[in-house]
């Protein structure tokens, strides 16, 4: 089944303390990025790559790193996470970067105390 | 830049009537794809239709349809005979070419359907 799978699904964590939120998809797609959904601010691009070791800024990048090392897998880290980064992370992936419809993972629900 | 609105934070449908979305646009691309997502209370982002901005004809799939005025910048969802199911979060979103595949969302519409 084609997909974009997302580990861990939910995630409780303090202040300070690094994670990774995985993200892979089994598509062959070229495209992948990572957007937070806030109530009342709609989704927000974080980070992007259009390649695997081609990685670039969304709108809302700080305290956020990627990495594309393989073509199927696109990690978020939190590096020392903060309340503000309190929110819900879908990861997205489509076929190429031109008007492609984007696929998104079924969300990871993260909460920074 | 690329700007999407919503209009309707919250929507009210019958079951089996159809239903309007709101989505307008802004934008001084040429070329870019306009999308609608659903989010239902479990959370996922599910992909309904994709309308092409040189597409001459409404997209269409299944209930879903897309009433796209080019030179209005709007993109408004229809849903036919709606179902109990179809309650949920709705977002307009557009990609912007830049050569990234960016969408950009509106802040999305709820629309509850009534038995």
């Amino acid at each position: 089944e084609a997909q974009v799978t997302q580990n861990p699904r939910y995630l409780i964590t303090v202040t300070g303390k690094k994670l990774t939120v995985t993200c892979s998809q089994n598509m062959n797609h070229e495209y992948m990025s990572w957007y937070r959904q806030d109530p009342g601010l709609g989704l927000r691009q974080i980070y992007y790559s259009m390649n695997v070791e081609v990685t670039d800024k969304g709108d809302v990048p700080e305290g956020y790193k990627v990495s594309r090392k393989e073509k199927r897998n696109f990690p978020l880290i939190l590096e020392s996470p903060s309340p503000n980064q309190t929110s819900l992370y879908f990861c997205a992936s489509s076929l190429g970067t031109g008007e492609e419809t984007q696929y998104f993972g079924p969300g990871t629900r993260l909460l920074v105390l | 830049a690329q700007k999407i609105t919503q209009t309707q934070p919250g929507m009210f449908v019958q079951e089996k009537e159809a239903v309007t979305l709101d989505c307008t646009y802004d934008t001084s691309d040429q070329s870019y794809g306009l999308f609608w997502y659903k989010q239902p209370s479990s959370g996922e982002m599910i992909f309904l239709i994709y309308q092409g901005s040189y597409d001459e004809q409404n997209a269409t799939e299944g209930r879903y349809s897309l009433n796209f005025q080019k030179a209005r910048k709007s993109a408004n969802l229809v849903i036919s005979a709606s179902q109990l199911g179809d309650s949920a979060m709705y977002f307009c979103a557009m990609s912007a070419k830049d050569g990234a595949n960016n969408l950009f969302f509106g802040t999305g519409t709820r629309l509850t359907v009534i038995p």
